[in-house]
């Protein structure tokens, strides 16, 4: 297997733009998170589905960011409208479970809002 | 609130020494605790989990400890070698153990 997906790996946008963020999960993985890495908030939680349904949202930080997974092979997580405190390198995981799962990171995008 | 702390300032040791790395939680019990290596540009990589019933959990050079009462894990590497120079991150489990928290990272420079 590939490992984990994520597009584009980088992101240059103009704040109060759309943008979209993509992850292709490790097949079989029934876990998927959106993760947020900053140098001032490390990695954070935004959201994490099992088997296509979202979870726990409690991280996504406002009604800007949404995320979805339509089916088990593909995921989005949007930013509508962009800010420049957006900027930051944006992960995502899988897993086979959720306790004590072992999460295979993708190679992250890292987004710039101007 | 959950907290968990790591050492912020980076660690520089000399290649064949032990390195020993922090990670202190808060305000919780975590039933495992996994900690992961992250390479400058890449994703966070695997490298062990410890249950909180595990002391001590051994992997290669790699050494984990998990003291419940003191609220802590030390993550050591033996002989340690300029290919691990990177940041670890230690990860307890939320309560509930439906995701994991990561801390803040120790960046580690092991020289030649």
């Amino acid at each position: 297997d590939a490992g984990v997906i994520q597009s584009p790996r980088h992101e240059v946008t103009e704040m109060g733009q759309e943008v979209t963020l993509r992850c292709k999960p490790i097949s079989g993985h029934d876990y998927l998170f959106w993760y947020r890495q900053t140098m001032m908030r490390g990695l954070e939680l935004l959201i994490y589905f099992n088997n296509n349904v979202p979870i726990d949202d409690s991280g996504m930080p406002e009604d800007r960011f949404s995320a979805k997974m339509p089916n088990a092979s593909f995921s989005t997580l949007k930013i509508q409208p962009s800010e420049p405190r957006d900027s930051a390198v944006y992960f995502c995981a899988s897993s086979l479970t959720v306790i004590e799962g072992e999460q295979f990171f993708g190679p992250g995008t890292r987004l710039t809002v101007l | 609130s959950q907290k968990i702390e790591q050492n912020s300032e980076a660690l520089n040791i000399q290649e064949g020494k032990t390195a020993t790395l922090t990670c202190n939680y808060t305000n919780y019990s975590p039933a495992y605790l996994q900690w992961y290596r992250q390479d400058p540009g890449r994703g966070p990589v695997f490298l062990l989990l410890i249950r909180e019933n595990e002391k001590e959990k051994r992997k290669e050079r790699l050494k984990v400890t998990f003291d419940t009462t003191l609220k802590q894990s030390l993550f050591h590497i033996t002989a340690s070698q300029p290919a691990d120079s990177a940041t670890y991150l230690c990860a307890p489990a939320h309560t509930g153990g439906f995701k994991t928290i990561f801390g803040a990272g120790t960046r580690l420079f092991v020289k030649a």
